[in-house]
């Protein structure tokens, strides 16, 4: 069966500071996605990178980028210049393929604070 | 202009109730899915739907049932609502393969 862990319950970082949030999982497909979602008070889960596992190249988006490990199946996301608007609860999710349709795998969560 | 809508955002229901909640998606995805996020924050799937057709159950209570009257909906009805069922329910679609796009929720409350 295919897990997600995410080693960090809580973490904090100050604001203009760079924090890496750790993931790892754990599948013997060899193509696969990769995900980190965000989820802030409001609730709404949010899309923040995406890793396709035939990638090479680590994905960025602005300031987050991956650090994707395929051997080591880790997949650790990188947030630099850290904004109050950061502060959310971080879900490291792997796509699994079943049956013709797919469905996302999700690590327990890492509650970052961004602190002034 | 909304991607994935829900409704309500929040249900405040008694225990025995049954309730449904309802997710509609313009993105012209053609798989839907529910997911439940319990009290700890946890997020597993319940439901997939590709183009009306149930493709994924994990092993939810029947009292649990969705329906898909078309591709861009997805309902989900409960029935006999018990304490346990208190959660944050998301609606999401996608194009299989693809990224997942998420409702805003909807938190159920059962007394």
């Amino acid at each position: 069966a295919q897990t997600v862990t995410q080693s960090q319950p809580e973490m904090s970082v100050q604001e203009a500071e760079t924090v890496t949030l750790s993931c790892t999982y754990d599948t013997s497909e060899s193509n696969y996605y990769l995900f980190w979602y965000k989820q802030p008070p409001s609730r709404q889960m949010i899309l923040v990178i995406r890793q396709e596992a035939y990638k090479q190249q680590n994905a960025t988006e602005n300031r987050f980028s991956v650090n994707f490990q395929k051997a080591a199946k880790s997949f650790s996301l990188k947030i630099s210049d850290s904004q109050l608007g950061d502060t959310a609860m971080y879900f490291c999710a792997f796509l699994v393929f079943q049956g013709g349709s797919e469905k996302l795998v999700f690590g327990k969560g890492t509650k970052l604070t961004v602190n002034p | 202009d909304t991607a994935v809508s829900q409704t309500p955002k929040y249900l405040v229901t008694q225990m025995g109730n049954d309730k449904s909640i309802k997710c509609e998606q313009n993105l012209g995805h053609d798989t839907m899915y529910w997911y439940k996020q319990d009290s700890k924050k946890f997020l597993k799937i319940m439901f997939s739907y590709n183009n009306k057709e149930l493709i994924i159950n994990e092993t939810v209570p029947n009292r649990f049932s969705p329906k898909s009257p078309d591709k861009a909906h997805l309902n989900l009805h409960i029935n006999s609502l018990e304490l346990g069922d208190s959660a944050v329910y998301f609606c999401a679609s996608s194009q299989v393969p693809d990224t997942q796009y998420f409702g805003p929720g909807t938190r159920l409350t059962v007394l």
